[in-house]
């Protein structure tokens, strides 16, 4: 069965720090990945998406960037973290029209 | 441009009466449309999707409705539990060859016992 890791739950960072958020998916192969953020009182937020190893598309200027080293990771990164990158970040995958499947989601605390 | 638009932040809904949720979309490319149900600290669960060749879809407790003339899909809740308690996307798609999802803001649904 597929399933999608994503870590750490909760993270409370300092301002100026860097970020590294891991995504892992199991149980398929060559999977649509994205990235999105839920920020207070506002709905889903898309970030990133690939379509394959190395292949990443940015859908928002910002202070974050996106890499995916292996077929099955997706990696969320910054070089130095914002108060305004505060959120509930969330990874998830996807094969062709079957939806999405998210992972439990990342709770990031700038301060 | 929020193309994909919940105009409903909340929703209130008695205990066993029918809880109906709208969504908007102004992208007439959208041609697959899902919903989503987000717990507090949890990610999204997918709920029920429509394609945009049927105008109506239905899984147990859950309908949904497309109008695809007025760009307006719904979700019909009969009857609503305590447990449908959170916070519902809409969301869609395109055969934009990416397979990405655009979601609205969201509505809070709040079951009252």
């Amino acid at each position: 069965s597929q399933t999608i890791h994503q870590w750490p739950a909760t993270l409370v960072q300092p301002v100026g720090s860097p970020l590294s958020l891991e995504c892992t998916v199991e149980g398929t192969s060559n999977p649509n990945l994205y990235w999105y953020r839920q920020a207070a009182g506002r709905g889903l937020q898309l970030l990133f998406y690939s379509v394959g190893i190395g292949q990443i598309s940015s859908e928002v200027p910002q202070n974050l960037s996106a890499s995916r080293p292996q077929d099955r990771q997706f990696i969320l990164s910054s070089k130095k973290l914002l108060l305004s990158d505060s959120g509930f970040y969330l990874c998830a995958w996807s094969v062709y029209r079957a939806g999405y499947t998210f992972g439990s989601g990342t709770r990031l605390t700038v301060v | 441009d929020q193309q994909v638009k919940q105009n409903s932040p909340s929703l209130s809904v008695q205990e066993g009466r029918i809880s109906i949720l709208n969504c908007d979309y102004t992208n007439s490319m959208f041609d697959y449309f899902l919903w989503y149900k987000k717990y507090p600290a949890e990610g999204p669960t997918f709920l029920i999707s429509i394609s945009s060749i049927k105008d109506k879809n239905e899984d147990g407790r859950f309908t949904v409705f497309l109008n695809k003339s007025a760009k307006h899909l719904s979700l019909h809740i009969v009857p609503s539990q305590p447990g449908d308690s959170a916070v519902y996307f809409c969301a869609a798609s395109g055969n934009f060859g990416n397979e990405k999802l655009t979601f609205g803001t969201g509505t809070r649904l709040t079951i009252i016992p």
